[in-house]
């Protein structure tokens, strides 16, 4: 099956630094990428969604100077949360969408701690 | 664009008895429309998916119907053992750009 890697799995960082995570398809290229967050107990909200060769399209609310999306390759796009704080924290999951299929895989998310 | 909605947010159910989850959407241009499970800290699983040009599907103890008429689908778990314990997400596509749109979740609990 197409398997999509993300890194790292848990940060930990200091309020206003930035974090930078990686969403890899392994085995399938991927013109398509989306990124989620899910804080405890509450479901997975889209935040953007990541096209190779152009800028991402931000959902309602979601600041894009804060969190940047580059899709520079069909394999890998990045999701920098930049100046982060302390309600940042969260649960952070990409997908890559197998165009073939329409289906999308999951990768298996980013713990992220402000303090 | 897309609106889900899912109940029960809890269920909880005796090992063997079965479980149904249901959602509605909005938008009745939606054709597709899977069912994720999520254990704690882990990355959401498909499960099963439908498409609208059926009704029904079903894998083993796992079966989805779909009401295109009154936009609503449904999961249904026969049987049900400890191990299915976890967070099930329904889900439908937007088709304003293919982003998957997701219910509020179901945490299911099955004692043994």
């Amino acid at each position: 099956g197409a398997v999509v890697s993300q890194h790292p799995s848990r940060v930990i960082c200091k309020s206003g630094t930035s974090v930078k995570i990686e969403c890899r398809s392994l085995d399938f290229q991927a013109t398509t990428m989306f990124w989620y967050r899910q804080f405890p107990k509450q479901s997975l909200m889209l935040m953007a969604t990541s096209n190779e060769g152009s800028k991402a399209t931000y959902e309602q609310g979601v600041e894009k100077d804060k969190f940047l999306i580059n899709h520079a390759s069909l394999t890998l796009s990045t999701l920098t949360v930049t100046s982060a704080h302390p309600e940042d924290s969260s649960f952070y999951i990409c997908s890559a969408l197998l165009s073939s299929y329409n289906e999308q895989f999951f990768g298996p998310g980013t713990r992220l701690t402000v303090l | 664009g897309e609106n889900v909605e899912q109940h029960p947010s809890t269920l909880s159910v005796q090992e063997g008895d079965s479980a149904v989850i249901k959602c509605t959407y909005s938008d009745s241009a939606s054709n597709y429309f899977p069912w994720y499970k999520q254990e704690l800290g882990k990355r959401p699983q498909l499960i099963i998916d439908i498409r609208s040009n059926v009704g029904e599907k079903k894998d083993q103890r796992i079966a989805v119907t779909l009401n295109k008429t009154a936009k609503h689908f449904s999961l249904h778990i026969t049987e049900t053992q400890p191990e299915d314990s976890a967070v099930y997400f329904c889900a439908a596509i937007d088709n304003q750009g293919g982003k998957l749109i997701f219910g509020q979740g179901t945490e299911l609990s099955v004692k043994p």
